[in-house]
């Protein structure tokens, strides 16, 4: 148990649409990650933000955004869904202590039709 | 593109035997994970060991590096069925802000 919870779990939405994933994570894990997961693949860096501020972003365009907030949640916004946004979506906290470990969350799995 | 490339893509092998599997990255690393997920889950920490470590044991899990060829091992000794799950290795980026970057992951199949 990592203690990052994700919601929802599965999601629907048509092509054109915007979606918000919510990610908690425990108290005290400042520094919070999200990614992108297609079927087979790695998942892929989105962005990363520390204390409430982006900290590193990945090859995504800016349709693609985030905000966290001071009780360790944080957000993933989509706009403008494609097809190809159809994914496993993954939020992972760290913090000071723990290094360079990441604690996932189980992820939410959207499909966009 | 992937900072990590994990060989070989895919691997099936009966309970009890040992099972490898290979990480290779591109630039230079303070260190290198490996992490486990089990069918489209959550990804959960397996292991860290930094650029002046050449191996590391944690339990039936033995990981090595080599950063000259820029390459790191993960072992299973005794594979368990509860093993059966993708493996992937992952570094550390600082490009402008950290970012994690993970490679496309081994997928390991142990038969009881």
């Amino acid at each position: 148990e990592t203690g990052v919870t994700q919601s929802p779990t599965h999601l629907i939405k048509t092509r054109g649409q915007q979606v918000t994933l919510r990610c908690s994570s425990q108290s005290g894990h400042n520094t919070v990650s999200w990614y992108q997961q297609a079927l087979g693949q790695g998942p892929q860096f989105i962005f990363q933000y520390y204390r409430e501020e982006e900290n590193g972003r990945g090859n995504f365009p800016p349709r693609f955004s985030g905000l966290q907030f001071p009780n360790y949640s944080s957000e993933l916004n989509v706009n403008a869904l494609e097809l190809d946004d159809s994914a496993l979506y993954l939020c992972a906290s760290s913090w000071e202590g723990a290094g360079e470990k990441l604690f996932f969350g189980s992820g939410t799995q959207l499909s966009v039709l | 593109s992937q900072q990590g490339e994990e060989d070989p893509q895919a691997l099936s092998i009966q309970e009890g035997e040992n099972a490898t599997m290979n990480c290779s990255y591109k630039t230079s690393i303070n260190n290198l994970q490996w992490y486990r997920q089990n069918s489209g889950r959550g990804l959960v920490h397996l292991i860290l060991i930094r650029s002046n470590e050449r191996e590391k044991h944690s339990g039936r899990l033995r990981v090595t590096l080599d950063t000259s060829k820029k390459s790191s091992s993960l072992l299973i000794t005794a594979s368990r069925a509860a093993d059966t799950a993708s493996y992937f290795c992952a570094t550390e980026l600082n490009t402008g802000g950290f970012k994690t970057i993970f490679g496309a992951g081994t997928r390991l199949f142990v038969k009881a």
